[in-house]
């Protein structure tokens, strides 16, 4: 089984419309969760971290469930420029690395 | 100003050869890392170093030989290179390990093995 889960997607979306990604994870030790953002042909960068009391940036919002060892994105009003794959990534502690998934791709349309 | 810039960008190269990616960052972490992202999208740690000292070496072939000269530049050596290594490598800082700290990605190097 793998650490982190995502469905590849991709998802296509009409500009406008709310879509939510999920993602699981294996490793009940991790501690820290975050979404990255890659936009086709670019570098990872972090979208925002995951707490467990959910949280909001903007048009996003984070959940964890640390019980189903799952988090969630939910992306409100698509627009074009969010169209990208979306990283769901964990992390342990101390020297670990992150641990991504493989991402999840959206697409919105016009 | 790029925060963690890598050399060459792209590196199309023949079976057998050796070849080296270099990357600087200029944000004064202390901690960089060597990623893979393979054909099926899948980006996995490779090394990870601490103020020039080697803290995380995944299973890794040998072939693949880190570099810090200091804290600021982390260069990867690649010898007899294959078709497998075909993939984009990127690099990548972080402020210091310990605790999480968001990790910047440079703008990746394009690896081809014919």
């Amino acid at each position: 089984r793998k650490e982190v889960e995502q469905d590849p997607g991709p998802f296509n979306v009409p500009e406008g419309a709310t879509v939510a990604f999920n993602c699981t994870y294996s490793n009940s030790a991790s501690q820290s969760f975050f979404w990255y953002r890659q936009d086709c042909r670019k570098e990872p960068k972090l979208l925002m971290s995951v707490y467990s009391s959910g949280n909001e940036d903007g048009r996003f919002t984070a959940q964890l469930n640390r019980a189903s060892q799952y988090i969630s994105l939910l992306i409100r009003d698509s627009k074009l420029s969010d169209s990208a794959t979306y990283l769901c990534v964990t992390w342990n502690s101390g020297n670990t690395p992150l641990v991504f998934g493989k991402g999840t791709r959206l697409s919105v349309i016009a | 100003d790029t925060a963690v810039s890598q050399t060459p960008k792209y590196l199309v190269t023949q079976m057998g050869n050796d070849k080296s990616i270099k990357c600087e960052q200029n944000l004064g972490h202390d901690t960089m890392y060597w990623y893979k992202q393979d054909s099926k999208k899948f980006l996995k740690i490779m090394f990870s170093y601490n103020n020039k000292e080697l803290i995380i070496n995944e299973t890794v072939p040998n072939r693949f030989s880190p570099k810090s000269p200091d804290k600021a530049h982390l260069n990867l050596h690649i010898n007899s290179l294959e078709l497998g290594d075909s993939a984009v490598y990127f690099c990548a800082s972080s402020q210091d390990r310990g605790t999480y700290n968001e990790q910047f990605f440079g703008p990746g190097t394009r690896l081809t093995v014919l």
